[in-house]
């Protein structure tokens, strides 16, 4: 298994800019997500999806937006990048179910700029 | 204050030190994670636990359910053990089991 994938690993944009940062996970997990990580701050979550065709926001939502049309797949756009975006963005997965102990899988990581 | 803290915020030890880190949370969990990130920025699964004691390696964590706190215990550090520990607690909210993360320990062994 790839585990969960991001792409690309680096960017820089220019405020105004549009782009989408792409996330695939091969372990048929329903639940993904996507973080960002910025100093001094914990990972703060930005959107999730419980399964194919349902999204929801999450603390940070807002610029940001999603869809889920598969199970492996959860795109994240950016519609017009701010330099309030710069920031390093991961991509997670796990399975749900009655349980909410699932572990979690995250990506490697994608590292946007915004000048 | 934060859902979850941790201390402390760096950590410089020696090769061969046992090293510590504390999770301190103040919401009710179903579980807890400990992850580490390394200079590369990759984010790793390290433990999850919901109670007692887990041990991989020289790895140890543990929780006190009672006393909202959890520990990450490294024997015999390396300087391959150098990273961020991230603690996150998974709990209940409005909209259902959320993941709320401390900022994270960062930790350097030199050898």
């Amino acid at each position: 298994n790839a585990g969960v994938t991001q792409t690309p690993k680096f960017q820089v944009l220019k405020t105004g800019q549009s782009m989408t940062l792409q996330c695939a996970q091969d372990m048929n997990h329903e639940y993904m997500s996507w973080y960002r990580q910025d100093p001094g701050m914990g990972l703060r979550l930005i959107h999730y999806s419980v399964g194919a065709g349902i999204t929801d926001q999450g603390e940070v939502p807002n610029g940001y937006n999603v869809s889920r049309s598969t199970t492996e797949d959860f795109p994240l756009r950016l519609l017009s990048a701010a330099p309030s975006q710069t920031s390093v963005y991961f991509c997670a997965s796990r399975y749900t179910g009655t349980s909410s102990s699932y572990e979690q899988y995250f990506g490697p990581g994608t590292r946007l700029t915004v000048t | 204050k934060n859902e979850v803290e941790q201390s402390p915020q760096n950590l410089t030890a020696q090769e061969g030190e046992f090293i510590t880190i504390n999770c301190s949370y103040s919401v009710g969990i179903s579980a807890l994670h400990w992850l580490q990130q390394h200079p590369g920025g990759g984010i790793v699964s390290l433990f999850m636990l919901s109670s007692g004691k887990k041990k991989h390696g020289r790895l140890i964590a543990t929780i006190n359910i009672q006393e909202k706190h959890s520990s990450l215990h490294i024997t015999a550090s390396h300087p391959r053990d150098s990273a961020v520990y991230i603690c996150a607690v998974r709990s209940w909210g409005a909209s259902g089991s959320r993941l709320t993360f401390g900022e994270g320990t960062q930790l350097t062994v030199n050898p």
